[in-house]
């Protein structure tokens, strides 16, 4: 069973431009939850979907948002890129989203780039 | 507030010797899960250990171990026998909710040196 891929791994973008992310979830997984991490704040829960709806968001201003299509990729955009979100941008994928327990499996990760 | 706390950055631990790495947390949900996840320098996450809080025995996945106190609010994760592969960071991290959503907060990491 494939894993959680994401792309692009690698981006490069200036101030000002915008960004799109995407993710495909491990065959069958419903839920896609995205992490921003940085060597100063560490991983950050950005959000979560569960069945195309946003269920649960973190502090991150509204430049941030994201979608999940039916067959349960992601995309997450970024707009009016600044230089402080520069980091490596992560999705995990769980088979539900209720309860506790459930694990996450990881994709590779982007690494945007924002000069 | 912070959620989840490791108080160590940096630990160093001789090949073939057991390590015991740090991990207090702070909730009011009666209904949360605890993970453990490790991140070489590829960056890629890989899920070691999870405990519910509903658990009465200790999580075990082969050479890791989970050693949950509820009433301290600890979950050390205890590797035994330490291999040189097993240099990375190593996250701590609590998922709580409800049916309106899960989230999962990390802890700031604690970096694993293991020398031969």
């Amino acid at each position: 069973k494939a894993g959680v891929t994401q792309t692009p791994r690698y981006l490069i973008k200036t101030r000002g431009q915008q960004v799109t992310l995407s993710c495909s979830p491990i065959s069958g997984h419903r839920s896609v939850s995205w992490y921003q991490q940085t060597p100063g704040q560490g991983l950050q829960f950005l959000f979560e979907y569960f069945s195309e709806t946003q269920r649960n968001k973190g502090n991150f201003p509204g430049r941030f948002s994201g979608r999940q299509f039916s067959n349960s990729r992601s995309e997450m955009n970024v707009s009016t890129l600044e230089l402080g979100d520069s980091a490596l941008y992560l999705c995990a994928s769980s088979l539900v989203s209720g309860g506790a327990g459930n694990e996450q499996f990881f994709g590779p990760g982007t690494r945007l780039t924002v000069l | 507030a912070q959620k989840i706390t490791q108080t160590q950055p940096g630990m160093f631990v001789q090949e073939k010797e057991a390590v015991t790495l740090d991990c207090t947390y702070d909730t009011s949900d009666p209904s949360y899960g605890l993970f453990w996840y490790k991140q070489p320098s590829s960056g890629e996450m890989i899920f070691l250990i999870y405990q519910g809080s509903y658990d009465q025995q200790n999580a075990t996945e082969g050479r890791y171990s989970l050693n949950f106190q509820k009433a301290r609010k600890s979950a050390n994760l205890v590797i035994s026998a330490s291999q040189l592969g097993d240099s990375a960071m190593y996250f701590c991290a609590m998922r709580e909710g409800n049916t309106g959503g899960f989230k999962t907060i990390f802890g700031a990491g604690t970096r694993l040196f293991v020398k031969a």
